[in-house]
């Protein structure tokens, strides 16, 4: 099935650094999620976005949906420790959801 | 607490074996789905069904089965004709709204020896 490309991979920052990664599709997307798995775990939703060019932030973390609605943006700024984890993304597009292959994020006390 | 349970956490099997995995919903949600997820790889849809009674294949649905007999549960069932059955599974549901957000279960870690 259809597939969101989803970059980087992984991350290794330091903490207290900024991260972004990003989600590209060449289909549009009427919802993107944003999820965080750890290890061993089911993915946890961080943030939903319903509309296009819509910002919604969830602490530290802040998501965009693209105004051409083909992609969507995650950025977590001032890292902890905690932040690590494979974070994906999701679009929904005629009632079926479309997954990334994740983005390992790595923070290094 | 409204969510989603899947039991038990880790299941281990013999090789040959049929084995069901238990997913339970108490968020009232129409829609539930079965993924698999195998190591440092994405998650790939097994079953779904939109609706009690109803259910369609995913991308990877050979040698699995489901059920939808109430609009809580979802149980998946492994069976032998499964080449690779060693994952890690995860049940998911929805409400089916155009605007739907899709939640999930903590998983079931499953070995087959």
């Amino acid at each position: 099935g259809q597939q969101l490309n989803q970059s980087p991979q992984s991350m290794f920052i330091q903490e207290g650094e900024d991260v972004s990664m990003n989600c590209t599709s060449s289909s549009i997307f009427n919802t993107w999620l944003w999820y965080k798995q750890d290890p061993g775990e089911g993915p946890v939703l961080l943030i939903a976005l319903y509309k296009a060019g819509e910002l919604t932030s969830n602490g530290r973390l802040t998501a965009q949906f693209g105004t051409t609605r083909k992609d969507s943006f995650l950025n977590i700024s001032a890292s902890i420790p905690s932040d690590v984890g494979i974070y994906f993304c999701a679009g929904l597009n005629f009632n079926k959801f479309y997954f990334g292959s994740g983005t390992k994020l790595n923070v290094k006390p | 607490d409204g969510g989603i349970t899947q039991s038990p956490k880790y299941l281990f099997r013999k090789e040959g074996q049929n084995v069901t995995l238990s997913c339970e919903q108490n968020l009232n949600h129409d829609a539930m789905y079965w993924y698999r997820q195998d190591p440092g790889q994405g998650l790939r849809l097994i079953y779904y069904s939109q609706i009690v009674n109803d259910f369609q294949k995913g991308d990877i649905a050979e040698g699995y089965s489901v059920s939808r007999e109430k609009k809580e549960s979802f149980p998946l069932t492994v069976t032998s004709a499964q080449k690779n059955p060693t994952a890690f599974y995860l049940c998911a549901s929805s409400s089916g709204t155009p605007t739907d957000t899709q939640y999930f279960g903590p998983g079931t870690r499953l070995t087959v020896l």
